[in-house]
């Protein structure tokens, strides 16, 4: 069992709504990470979260905006998306070293499917 | 730059049968560390191993083993017996030290094993 959890599973939303994906990790990591997968591809890295503070921000449009309120929890709060923003969105968490150089394994959750109308 | 290739883009195996998954990756970093993770139809990515730039030893897991060149630049994964439930897309993917949270993934096998 995965200890990375997201909701929703599945989201239908239109181009004017705002919503919200959750992640929640419960395995004490401090760094997390949110990726989009189109179907077909590998994962694409968007945002990454190092100690509550964002570290990585992967030239993600403005209509994606991320949250990290504590060491457990990251959203992505979307708003006025396009269809070609549908996707899975994962979310993963790590433990990351002190000087953040190290590899460490990223463990994912189970996605939420997207779909913009 | 980092670089992650698979060139399999999909196989098919009939059950029982052995199989390998290739990856070549390209780094100019002496440290980094090399990952594979199974993707299901459900989409979670299950994590199967990680292994840094300075161990070659292969590694053997029940049904799954790994063999480590960095001659050839290759991480290349082999599943034995193969079972159904093995059916899934398979990524490589790479880190180097200095981005260890940028993770780098090969654009994925797609592993079928027919009954």
């Amino acid at each position: 069992d995965t200890e990375v959890t997201q909701t929703p599973k599945h989201l239908v939303m239109g181009m004017t709504n705002k919503k919200s994906l959750k992640c929640e990790q419960h395995m004490g990591h401090r760094a997390m990470y949110w990726y989009k997968q189109k179907a077909k591809k590998p994962p694409e890295l968007m945002f990454v979260y190092s100690y509550e503070k964002l570290s990585i921000n992967e030239s993600v449009p403005s209509r994606f905006s991320p949250e990290c309120p504590n060491s457990s929890l990251l959203n992505l709060h979307l708003h006025a998306l396009q269809p070609e923003d549908s996707a899975l969105y994962l979310c993963a968490s790590s433990q990351p070293t002190l000087a953040g150089d190290v590899a460490d394994t990223q463990y994912f959750g189970p996605g939420t499917r997207l779909t913009v109308l | 730059a980092q670089k992650v290739t698979q060139a399999q883009t999909e196989i098919s195996v009939v059950e029982k049968e052995d199989v390998t998954l290739d990856c070549v990756y390209e780094t100019r970093d002496t440290t980094y560390y090399l990952f594979w993770y199974k993707q299901p139809p459900s989409g979670e990515l299950v994590f199967l191993i990680r292994r840094n730039s300075f161990d070659e030893q292969n590694e053997i897991s029940g049904r799954y083993s790994w063999n480590f060149q960095k001659s050839t630049s290759s991480f290349n994964f082999t599943i034995t017996a193969s079972q159904v439930v093995d059916s899934a897309v398979y990524f490589c993917a790479l880190s180097e030290a200095n981005y260890g949270q940028n993770f780098v993934f090969g654009p994925g096998t797609r592993l079928s094993v027919l009954p």
